[in-house]
């Protein structure tokens, strides 16, 4: 059992690039999340997923998503800006359950140039 | 909005010592209450849980205790140690299944 799982760690970007962050996790968890962690601001919901086929967002700028399945999350960068440099992290958790926490993958560390 | 505050850092202190981290929250029914914690150069983690008023979450010797009446989850430990080090985020889920993190409070614990 992996968890939650995010590919790469690390990535450097230049403004105007897009990119596609991966996350999946084999819980079978209908709840799935996407949050940016800066220093002194906590973290920041972007985006999330009740169920496949379902997503809804928090902050509707420069990123998309898709839920084509329960495993999988992707997190898409449509087109690069410096202020996207962050720590983005995913979780999922079992959906419709209020006292279920969420499992956080380890995060990717983006660099926007 | 529901919404969580957690006492700001860094928060530094030596091996044994007390430790306290506020938190409280606005929220409208009954959240669950969380404490997680990330180590350097890791992911968060759940350090502990309560899910209903007067329930106490423990694990690891850190413990908090849900107070509905104060809308509180104090995170205290008697005895840090150096392990210890890390930020730790308060967070809520609310009835209609969102997550709210505070900002986070660093501690360092010297030995």
């Amino acid at each position: 059992n992996a968890g939650v799982t995010q590919t790469p760690k690390f990535h450097i970007l230049k403004t105007g690039q897009s990119m596609t962050l991966q996350c999946a996790q084999d819980m079978n968890h209908g709840y799935m999340s996407w949050y940016r962690q800066d220093p002194g601001m906590g973290l920041r919901l972007i985006y999330y997923s009740a169920a496949a086929g379902t997503t809804d967002k928090e902050v509707p700028n420069g990123y998309n998503v898709s839920r084509l399945n329960t495993e999988d999350f992707p997190l898409r960068l449509v087109s690069a800006a410096p202020s996207q440099t962050s720590v983005y992290l995913c979780a999922s958790s079992y959906e419709l359950a209020v006292e279920e926490t969420q499992y956080f993958g380890p995060g990717t560390r983006l660099l926007v140039l | 909005g529901d919404s969580v505050t957690q006492m700001e850092g860094p928060v530094t202190l030596s091996e044994e010592a007390f430790l306290t981290i506020n938190c409280t929250y606005t929220a409208t029914g009954y959240p669950s209450l969380f404490w997680y914690v990330q180590y350097p150069g890791e992911g968060l983690q759940l350090l502990l849980k309560a899910t209903k008023a007067d329930d106490k979450g423990s694990n690891k010797g850190f413990e908090a205790t849900y107070r509905k009446e104060t809308t509180s989850f104090h995170l205290e430990k008697g005895s840090v140690q150096v392990s210890d080090s890390a930020v730790y985020f308060c967070a809520l889920r609310s009835t209609g299944n969102q997550f709210y993190f505070g900002t986070g409070t660093s501690l360092t614990v010297i030995p």
